[in-house]
Protein backbone atom coordinates (compact mmCIF):
# COMPACT_ATOMS: atom_id res chain seq x y z
CA UNK A 1 0.00 0.00 0.00
CA UNK A 2 2.08 3.04 -1.17
CA UNK A 3 -0.30 5.44 0.53
CA UNK A 4 0.46 9.22 -0.86
CA UNK A 5 2.92 9.15 -4.08
CA UNK A 6 5.03 12.64 -4.53
CA UNK A 7 6.44 13.75 -7.84
CA UNK A 8 9.43 14.71 -8.57
CA UNK A 9 11.22 14.63 -5.15
CA UNK A 10 13.71 17.17 -5.63
CA UNK A 11 13.81 20.25 -8.04
CA UNK A 12 15.69 23.18 -9.32
CA UNK A 13 14.06 25.56 -11.48
CA UNK A 14 15.04 29.09 -13.45
CA UNK A 15 12.69 31.99 -12.21
CA UNK A 16 10.21 31.63 -15.01
CA UNK A 17 10.16 28.35 -15.72
CA UNK A 18 6.75 26.39 -15.26
CA UNK A 19 6.40 23.02 -13.89
CA UNK A 20 4.09 20.63 -12.49
CA UNK A 21 3.58 18.92 -8.87
CA UNK A 22 2.16 15.16 -9.21
CA UNK A 23 0.36 13.41 -6.55
CA UNK A 24 -1.74 10.75 -6.70
CA UNK A 25 -3.32 8.34 -3.35
CA UNK A 26 -4.48 4.76 -3.61
CA UNK A 27 -6.47 5.09 0.02
CA UNK A 28 -9.95 6.47 -1.84
CA UNK A 29 -9.62 9.52 -0.08
CA UNK A 30 -12.24 12.52 -1.25
CA UNK A 31 -10.34 15.07 0.33
CA UNK A 32 -6.70 15.93 -0.79
CA UNK A 33 -4.23 18.97 -0.11
CA UNK A 34 -1.31 21.11 -1.26
CA UNK A 35 0.93 22.49 1.56
CA UNK A 36 4.24 24.38 1.67
CA UNK A 37 6.45 24.37 4.44
CA UNK A 38 9.07 26.88 4.83
CA UNK A 39 12.38 26.51 6.50
CA UNK A 40 11.22 25.44 10.82
CA UNK A 41 7.61 26.45 10.37
CA UNK A 42 4.28 25.01 9.94
CA UNK A 43 2.59 23.85 6.93
CA UNK A 44 0.55 26.99 4.75
CA UNK A 45 -2.59 25.48 2.73
CA UNK A 46 -2.16 26.15 -0.77
CA UNK A 47 -5.17 24.41 -2.56
CA UNK A 48 -7.54 22.36 -1.81
CA UNK A 49 -10.21 19.70 -2.99
CA UNK A 50 -13.18 17.97 -1.31
CA UNK A 51 -13.79 15.76 -4.15
CA UNK A 52 -13.37 14.98 -7.71
CA UNK A 53 -13.65 17.93 -9.52
CA UNK A 54 -13.57 20.82 -7.00
CA UNK A 55 -11.04 22.62 -5.62
CA UNK A 56 -11.06 25.89 -3.00
CA UNK A 57 -8.16 28.28 -2.32
CA UNK A 58 -6.34 27.86 0.64
CA UNK A 59 -4.18 30.73 2.33
CA UNK A 60 -1.48 30.99 0.13
CA UNK A 61 -2.70 30.44 -3.49
CA UNK A 62 -1.33 32.96 -5.67
CA UNK A 63 1.25 31.68 -8.13
CA UNK A 64 -0.46 28.44 -8.01
CA UNK A 65 -3.19 26.44 -9.97
CA UNK A 66 -4.41 22.64 -9.27
CA UNK A 67 -6.18 20.12 -11.30
CA UNK A 68 -8.05 17.08 -9.36
CA UNK A 69 -7.84 15.17 -12.51
CA UNK A 70 -9.64 12.37 -10.91
CA UNK A 71 -10.30 10.77 -7.14
CA UNK A 72 -6.68 9.44 -7.02
CA UNK A 73 -4.56 12.27 -8.52
CA UNK A 74 -4.41 15.93 -7.46
CA UNK A 75 -1.45 17.84 -9.67
CA UNK A 76 -0.06 21.61 -8.20
CA UNK A 77 1.06 23.77 -10.99
CA UNK A 78 3.52 26.63 -11.11
CA UNK A 79 3.30 28.67 -14.68
CA UNK A 80 6.00 30.99 -13.61
CA UNK A 81 8.24 29.87 -11.05
CA UNK A 82 9.74 33.05 -8.68
CA UNK A 83 12.55 32.45 -5.90
CA UNK A 84 9.78 33.32 -2.88
CA UNK A 85 8.13 29.81 -4.30
CA UNK A 86 11.72 27.97 -2.95
CA UNK A 87 10.04 25.33 -0.50
CA UNK A 88 8.99 22.17 0.43
CA UNK A 89 6.04 21.19 -0.87
CA UNK A 90 3.73 18.36 0.72
CA UNK A 91 0.73 16.51 -0.48
CA UNK A 92 -1.93 14.67 1.38
CA UNK A 93 -5.70 13.27 1.32
CA UNK A 94 -7.79 12.31 3.97
CA UNK A 95 -11.53 10.92 4.20
CA UNK A 96 -14.23 13.65 3.74
CA UNK A 97 -15.49 13.03 7.36
CA UNK A 98 -14.58 16.04 10.25
CA UNK A 99 -11.22 14.25 13.01
CA UNK A 100 -9.87 12.25 9.73
CA UNK A 101 -6.19 12.12 9.94
CA UNK A 102 -4.50 13.07 6.81
CA UNK A 103 -2.12 11.17 5.14
CA UNK A 104 1.10 13.01 3.89
CA UNK A 105 3.72 12.07 0.53
CA UNK A 106 7.20 12.74 1.54
CA UNK A 107 7.70 16.27 -0.31
CA UNK A 108 9.01 17.87 -3.19
CA UNK A 109 11.77 19.99 -2.27
CA UNK A 110 11.94 22.90 -4.97
CA UNK A 111 14.37 25.75 -5.12
CA UNK A 112 14.09 28.78 -7.38
CA UNK A 113 17.25 30.15 -8.58
CA UNK B 1 -1.64 35.85 10.98
CA UNK B 2 -2.10 32.22 11.01
CA UNK B 3 -5.19 31.03 12.13
CA UNK B 4 -4.25 28.76 14.75
CA UNK B 5 -0.86 29.84 17.20
CA UNK B 6 1.10 27.77 18.32
CA UNK B 7 3.67 28.44 21.67
CA UNK B 8 6.79 28.15 22.39
CA UNK B 9 8.27 27.64 18.37
CA UNK B 10 11.38 26.35 20.12
CA UNK B 11 11.32 24.40 23.13
CA UNK B 12 15.23 22.88 24.32
CA UNK B 13 14.98 20.74 27.48
CA UNK B 14 17.13 17.41 29.23
CA UNK B 15 15.66 14.17 28.90
CA UNK B 16 13.30 13.00 32.01
CA UNK B 17 11.77 16.80 32.07
CA UNK B 18 8.08 17.64 31.00
CA UNK B 19 7.43 19.78 28.30
CA UNK B 20 3.81 21.55 27.56
CA UNK B 21 3.00 22.64 23.61
CA UNK B 22 -0.06 25.30 23.09
CA UNK B 23 -2.51 25.47 20.46
CA UNK B 24 -4.53 28.77 20.38
CA UNK B 25 -7.16 30.50 18.05
CA UNK B 26 -9.83 32.84 18.03
CA UNK B 27 -12.14 30.55 16.11
CA UNK B 28 -13.96 27.58 17.23
CA UNK B 29 -12.98 24.41 15.15
CA UNK B 30 -15.12 21.48 14.71
CA UNK B 31 -11.52 18.66 15.27
CA UNK B 32 -8.13 19.49 16.44
CA UNK B 33 -5.14 17.20 15.09
CA UNK B 34 -1.97 17.11 16.55
CA UNK B 35 1.00 16.03 13.83
CA UNK B 36 4.64 15.28 14.58
CA UNK B 37 7.20 15.17 11.83
CA UNK B 38 10.56 14.04 11.51
CA UNK B 39 13.26 15.93 9.04
CA UNK B 40 13.11 14.85 5.44
CA UNK B 41 9.68 13.60 5.74
CA UNK B 42 5.52 14.20 5.96
CA UNK B 43 3.77 14.78 9.51
CA UNK B 44 2.54 12.14 11.17
CA UNK B 45 -1.00 11.98 12.95
CA UNK B 46 -0.76 11.63 16.48
CA UNK B 47 -4.16 12.36 17.66
CA UNK B 48 -7.24 13.69 17.17
CA UNK B 49 -9.76 15.41 19.46
CA UNK B 50 -13.52 16.12 18.95
CA UNK B 51 -15.33 17.01 22.08
CA UNK B 52 -14.63 20.23 24.02
CA UNK B 53 -12.80 18.94 27.41
CA UNK B 54 -11.41 15.97 25.99
CA UNK B 55 -8.50 14.47 27.35
CA UNK B 56 -6.81 11.89 25.95
CA UNK B 57 -3.54 10.14 26.34
CA UNK B 58 -0.67 8.10 24.28
CA UNK B 59 1.52 7.03 26.84
CA UNK B 60 3.66 10.07 27.93
CA UNK B 61 1.75 12.37 25.91
CA UNK B 62 -1.29 14.08 26.92
CA UNK B 63 -3.97 15.99 25.00
CA UNK B 64 -6.43 18.29 26.31
CA UNK B 65 -8.68 20.37 23.97
CA UNK B 66 -10.64 23.44 25.82
CA UNK B 67 -13.90 23.79 26.68
CA UNK B 68 -14.88 26.44 24.18
CA UNK B 69 -12.94 24.41 21.01
CA UNK B 70 -10.51 26.88 20.58
CA UNK B 71 -7.86 25.73 22.29
CA UNK B 72 -5.66 22.95 22.98
CA UNK B 73 -2.44 21.25 24.74
CA UNK B 74 0.29 18.84 24.18
CA UNK B 75 2.15 17.63 27.82
CA UNK B 76 4.89 15.18 27.60
CA UNK B 77 6.00 13.46 30.69
CA UNK B 78 9.57 12.64 31.58
CA UNK B 79 10.79 13.49 27.82
CA UNK B 80 13.34 11.32 25.90
CA UNK B 81 15.54 12.04 23.19
CA UNK B 82 13.11 9.85 21.00
CA UNK B 83 10.48 12.85 21.60
CA UNK B 84 12.36 15.11 19.43
CA UNK B 85 11.04 16.43 16.54
CA UNK B 86 8.53 19.32 15.13
CA UNK B 87 5.40 19.04 16.66
CA UNK B 88 2.15 20.62 14.58
CA UNK B 89 -1.85 21.53 15.70
CA UNK B 90 -4.33 20.95 12.86
CA UNK B 91 -7.34 22.12 13.17
CA UNK B 92 -10.89 21.95 10.91
CA UNK B 93 -13.70 24.40 11.21
CA UNK B 94 -17.38 23.58 11.16
CA UNK B 95 -17.75 24.62 7.90
CA UNK B 96 -16.01 22.06 6.57
CA UNK B 97 -13.02 19.86 6.65
CA UNK B 98 -10.68 22.15 5.28
CA UNK B 99 -7.23 21.49 7.33
CA UNK B 100 -5.04 24.22 8.74
CA UNK B 101 -1.84 23.85 10.48
CA UNK B 102 -0.27 26.00 13.27
CA UNK B 103 3.55 27.71 12.89
CA UNK B 104 4.59 24.42 14.92
CA UNK B 105 6.90 23.83 18.27
CA UNK B 106 10.36 22.61 17.29
CA UNK B 107 11.31 20.18 20.38
CA UNK B 108 14.91 19.12 21.23
CA UNK B 109 15.11 16.48 23.73
CA UNK B 110 18.73 16.57 25.01
CA UNK B 111 20.23 13.25 26.87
Amino acid sequence: NAGVTQTPKFQVLKTGQSMTLQCAQDMNHNSMYWYRQDPGMGLRLIYYSASEGTTDKGEVPNGYNVSRLNKREFSLRLESAAPSQTSVYFCASSLREQGRAAFFGQGTRLTVV
Amino acid sequence: TQLLEQSPQFLSIQEGENLTVYCNSSSVFSSLQWYRQEPGEGPVLLVTVVTGGEVKKLKRLTFQFGDARKDSSLHITAAQPGDTGLYLCAGARAAGNKLTFGGGTRVLVKP
